[in-house]
């Protein structure tokens, strides 16, 4: 089973950046698509962005696309979330997940929590 | 953009079956995956492509996918089946990740 394992809980203030990390066992990136979910306190999951092996950039959702960037670092098996200019509602739980577009995603990290206050 | 519809919420005895839609327009066409998150957790897959199950899912669960709607299936319920279910495509036209909007399954 692949192991995604990510940065710890934040506390930002409205305006600043966080950047949240997600690493990855094995064959995470060359083979693998890798997604990030957002989750609201009491809410649904939100599709963020992601890197899809099969396309040259980073795809995002139109909500965050000008605020998210998204890059993956193939030398460590690691890929970063950053959100930036952050608002009080973008206090949420931020999780990654690994796997392709056909098969669903199967590995999820263990989400960090990101606090604007 | 391409839109995924649950109910809220399902209730179901202990032992019997619960069954959630997940509703899109010519959802059939495409493949749905279905993830179970109990409170507190990460979401885990109960289902991918429309029917299969992952490793270590239980056989009481399963999937169908066709015309405009897509169903998990969970048969004789147990109490820790109850969490939140959400289904999930990918919305070839838009290059999107699109989740359904979860459903509150509730074991009485």
């Amino acid at each position: 089973q692949v192991q995604l394992v990510q940065s710890g809980a934040e506390v930002k203030k409205p305006g600043s950046s966080v950047k949240v990390s997600c690493k990855g066992s094995g064959d995470t990136f060359s083979t693998y698509a890798l997604i990030w979910v957002r989750q609201a306190p009491g809410q649904g999951l939100e599709w963020m962005g992601g890197v899809i092996p099969t396309f040259s950039t980073a795809k995002y959702a139109e909500k965050f696309q000008d605020r998210v960037t998204i890059t993956p670092d193939k030398s460590t098996n690691t890929a970063y979330m950053e959100l930036s200019n952050l608002r009080p509602e973008d206090t949420a739980i931020y999780y990654c997940a690994r796997g392709t577009i056909l098969t669903g995603w199967g590995s999820w990290g263990q989400g960090t929590l990101v606090t604007v206050s | 953009s391409y839109v995924l519809t649950q109910p809220p919420s399902v209730s179901v005895a202990r032992g019997k079956t619960a069954t959630i839609t997940c509703g899109g327009d010519d959802i059939g066409s495409k493949a749905v995956h279905w993830y179970q998150q109990m409170p507190g957790q990460a979401p885990i897959m109960v289902i991918h492509y429309d029917s299969d199950r992952p490793s270590g899912i239980p056989e009481r669960f399963s999937g169908s996918n066709s015309g405009n709607t897509a169903t998990l299936t969970i048969s004789r319920v147990e109490a820790g089946d109850e969490a939140d279910y959400y289904c999930q495509v990918w919305d070839s036209d838009t290059e999107h990740v699109v989740f359904g909007g979860r459903t509150k399954l509730t074991v009485l």
